[in-house]
This record gives structure tokens, C-alpha cells and sequence, in this order.
């Protein structure tokens, strides 16, 4: 069975251009995350979803950011207009039922995204 | 704001050695949650503690969640160049509230 994937692995954009960052979560799965990773932050949540609804968005840093999630197999991470400060590894995952605070998490292998 | 402090942030040891790591927090959680990330990948997780004082065994890998629940430890016996990663704590509160993570790198 696949896992979480997401596209692209790499992405180098210059600042100002949109970004869009994508994930299938495992079939089956009702809850998907969006994550950034730095080494100055560490691990941070952006928004969560439940049945393809956004539960919770309070970690999106600013306007800039927006997420989707048209159906159950496929979400997306959106940044217009991109800023150097926006470069980090962006992580989707997926689980199944219950608490999101419970459950197992699976994380896609991410993408890395450099604003120059 | 509850938060995850992880200690240390970064270990070097030698294969063989062991070691323990460390996560706390002044808040109680329901549940605790260990995950290793390599290098290039998603983090995966390793174990989920739920009860005080509760102790899990992986392989050499020993988990405890502190009594009051605001606290945990991962110990490795024995360690191998697998073992090389980044280990990072989630705490179970209103929402999984993450650490910062150990790095670490088993030296063969």
C-alpha cells in the first residue's frame, strides 16, 4: 500500500512567484496535516483537515498561506507570493480516525522549498 | 502555551554506548507520542505512552512517561549507526504539540 505522497520532492522559486505544494493522503485516512520544518522552529503544524473540512488553521503563518482539500484523496499548500523566510521542508501526513492527538501519524517524505 | 522541551539537542556517540534523551514540559498530557525522522524522510513513529509511569520496550529502545504526565525519556542500549536520527517527542494536550527533537549520530 502506498504511503503519504507528496510533489514535488524540490522546489526552487524565486521570491514572489506562487507556489503549490501537493499531497495524497493514504486511502482510507479521514485526518490530513500540513507541517513546515526548520531548524529554528523545529516542527510546526499549519492546518488540519477532517472529511476534506479545515478543522484548524491557526498555525498558517500569515495570508499568504492557503490550503485546500477538494476531495478525500488530494490537498494542497498554497504560498503567493513567496518569501525567502517561507524556505523550509513542508510535510503532509495522514491518519485514520479518532483523536489526531492519538492516533499514528504518517508523514510523506516532504518537500523541500527554497524561496531565493 | 504548553510546550515540549527536548534535551539534549544533539548527542554524538560511539556504537555500543548508551544513552537517554529527554522530554519535558510544565503541562500534563494525555498521551505522549516518540518518532525518529532520517535524513530526506518523514518522521515515523516509534511508540505511544498513555499511562503514568508507564514503560515500553522496542528492541533496545525503552520508553518511560513520567508519573505526572509531564514528562518522558527514551533510553538505548547498545546503540547502532541505525539508530542515527532525529527523535522527536509529541505531546498529547488540547492539540499534538511537538519538541524540537534530538539529533542524533551513532559514531561506528
Amino acid at each position: 500500500d502506498a504511503g503519504v505522497i507528496q510533489s514535488p520532492r524540490h522546489e526552487v522559486t524565486e521570491m514572489g512567484q506562487e507556489v503549490t505544494l501537493r499531497c495524497k493522503p493514504i486511502s482510507g485516512h479521514d485526518y490530513l496535516f500540513w507541517y513546515r520544518q526548520t531548524m529554528m522552529r523545529g516542527l510546526e503544524l499549519l492546518i488540519y483537515f477532517n472529511n476534506n473540512v479545515p478543522i484548524d488553521d491557526s498555525g498558517m503563518p500569515e495570508d499568504r498561506f492557503s490550503a485546500k482539500m477538494p476531495n478525500a484523496s488530494f490537498s494542497t499548500l498554497k504560498i503567493q507570493p513567496s518569501e525567502p523566510r517561507d524556505s523550509a521542508v513542508y510535510f503532509c501526513a495522514s491518519s485514520l480516525g479518532g483523536s489526531p492527538a492519538v492516533n499514528e501519524q504518517y508523514f510523506g517524505p516532504g518537500t523541500r522549498l527554497t524561496v531565493t | 502555551t504548553q510546550l515540549l522541551e527536548q534535551s539534549p539537542q544533539f548527542l554524538s556517540i560511539q556504537e555500543g554506548e548508551n544513552l537517554t534523551v529527554y522530554c519535558n514540559s510544565s503541562s500534563v498530557f494525555s498521551s505522549l507520542q516518540w518518532y525518529r525522522q532520517e535524513p530526506g524522510e518523514g518522521p515515523v513513529l516509534l511508540v505511544t505512552v498513555v499511562t503514568g509511569g508507564e514503560v515500553k520496550k522496542l528492541k533496545r529502545l525503552t520508553f518511560q512517561f513520567g508519573d505526572a504526565r509531564k514528562d518522558s525519556s527514551l533510553h538505548i542500549t547498545a546503540a547502532q549507526p541505525g539508530d542515527t536520527g532525529l527523535y522527536l517527542c509529541a505531546g498529547r494536550g488540547y492539540q499534538l504539540i511537538w519538541g524540537a527533537g534530538t539529533k542524533l549520530i551513532i559514531k561506528p
